[in-house]
């Protein structure tokens, strides 16, 4: 039982250069999620997809782009990286159902990224 | 919009000591409160949710938090830590996370 595994783990990019983080979960979960980790910033939510074929912007959307592939993967794109991006990059998944928040997270175990 | 503050950055505490983490919440609603574990190079894993009911929730590990309307908080608990509870801890309301507290395990 994988749960939700994120690829690679850790990459160096130099700015300017571009690259995709590729996140897939096998729990059936419909919504999925991208944070980055800072220190003293906690987690900030990216971008976001409640349901396959959907996408919308978190708090702090620019200079990335996603792509909702199918129900099991999310992807999250680098276009030009700017060292200001380098951090930890987390994707989660969880059940929208219900009482919508209700449901937990479930994270990845993260992709560390530097821009030189 | 709703936000959570972690007003410790670090603690340090005595193996069998007791742990409170505080959280406060800004919400005007109902909150979803989440308290979630990270342990160093791994993801953030769920110790405890509280959505409605009894304010007080147990949790995996052996935490519990104690949700208080009055005081918006919702701080995290444990009586006696063991040294694999050294970690980063994040308090949550839906989507939206706290900067964190790290915790140190002394011998």
């Amino acid at each position: 039982n994988a749960g939700v595994t994120q690829t690679p783990k850790f990459q160096v990019l130099k700015t300017g250069q571009s690259m995709t983080l590729q996140c897939a979960q096998d729990m059936n979960h419909n919504s999925m999620y991208w944070y980055r980790q800072d220190p003293g910033m906690g987690l900030r939510l990216i971008y976001y997809s409640a349901s396959e074929g959907t996408t919308d912007k978190g708090e702090v959307p620019n200079g990335y782009n996603v792509s909702r592939l199918n129900k099991r993967e999310f992807s999250l794109r680098l276009e030009s990286a700017a060292p200001s991006q380098t951090s930890v990059y987390f994707c989660a998944s969880r059940k929208l159902e219900g009482q919508a928040f209700y449901s937990p997270l479930h994270f990845g175990n993260g992709t560390r990224l530097t821009v030189t | 919009a709703q936000s959570v503050t972690q007003p410790d950055i670090h603690i340090t505490v005595s193996e069998g000591a007791s742990l409170e983490l505080r959280c406060n919440y800004s919400y005007g609603a109902t909150p979803y409160l989440f308290w979630y574990v990270q342990s160093p190079g791994q993801g953030l894993q769920l110790l405890l949710k509280y959505f409605s009911g009894d304010t007080l929730v147990q949790g995996i590990k052996g935490f519990e938090a104690e949700f208080k309307r009055s005081q918006s908080s919702f701080n995290l608990r444990k009586p006696s830590v063991h040294w694999s509870d050294a970690a980063e801890y994040f308090c949550a309301i839906k989507l939206s996370f706290g900067a964190g507290t790290t915790v140190t395990v002394r011998a």
